[in-house]
């Protein structure tokens, strides 16, 4: 597809369970972005890839939040231990350079943890 | 203080009127601004960008930016139902690749 892809699009999962959420950036796309958006809020940046590496994962709220791109296209958002409070859509965005405008977020994974 | 500041809303206007939506934002060395909507359920979309004081049009929608009083903001022109939503302002700043977003304006426009 043209857009950022991400999957699943909801995903209800029980405290203490682990999760996995995947983004699918649009290709050439050298940097991706997470962002976390709770209800009536805006987002919240949590981490940003040039290439395979995390140039910046200042916003990743503890050390149960990781998120990996290990060859430079598709990014995992993996998230151990759930709360509550991880309840949130987490959304991916892509864009071909650093700097070069605004991105394009895809349609976000709904995240419930019950 | 909260680094984009915008009025939660909600606002409301008649059909045809002009929208007018506000946001300041506290890091002086801003670079660049946006205004993204929000439909409820849906992810953010990109509208507007705008760099340099001064106004920008695109269509309907202009965006008007005033770095010295670090304020920027979205008209839009003859509203539309269509455009009832959520407008978020979103401000990148010297790291010149993270977006850090006000809360948003709910926005009604009222047949």
């Amino acid at each position: 597809g043209a857009g950022v892809s991400q999957t699943p699009s909801n995903k209800v999962t029980e405290k203490g369970k682990y999760v996995e959420l995947r983004c699918d950036p649009i290709s050439g796309h050298t940097a991706l972005y997470w962002y976390r958006q709770s209800l009536g809020q805006g987002p919240e940046f949590l981490i940003y890839f040039q290439g395979t590496g995390a140039a910046d994962d200042s916003g990743l709220p503890n050390d149960r939040f990781f998120a990996v791109r290990p060859e430079g296209s598709v990014s995992t958002l993996k998230i151990q231990r759930t709360e509550r409070g991880d309840s949130a859509v987490y959304l991916c965005a892509s864009s071909q350079l650093q700097g070069a405008g605004g991105y394009t977020f895809g349609s976000g994974t709904r995240l419930t943890v019950v | 203080q909260k680094e984009v500041e915008q009025n939660s809303g909600p606002l409301s206007v008649p059909e045809g009127a002009i929208a007018s939506l506000n946001c300041t934002y506290s890091d002086r060395g801003s670079q660049s601004f946006f205004w993204y909507r929000q439909y409820s359920g849906k992810s953010p979309e990109l509208i507007m960008f705008i760099y340099s004081n001064g106004d920008k049009e695109d269509g309907r929608f202009t965006a008007q930016l005033n770095k010295a009083s670090q304020y920027v903001s979205l008209l839009i022109r003859d509203s539309q139902p269509s455009d009832s939503a959520t407008y978020l302002c979103a401000v990148k700043g010297s790291s010149n690749y993270k977006l850090t977003f006000g809360k948003g304006t709910l926005l009604t426009v009222n047949p």
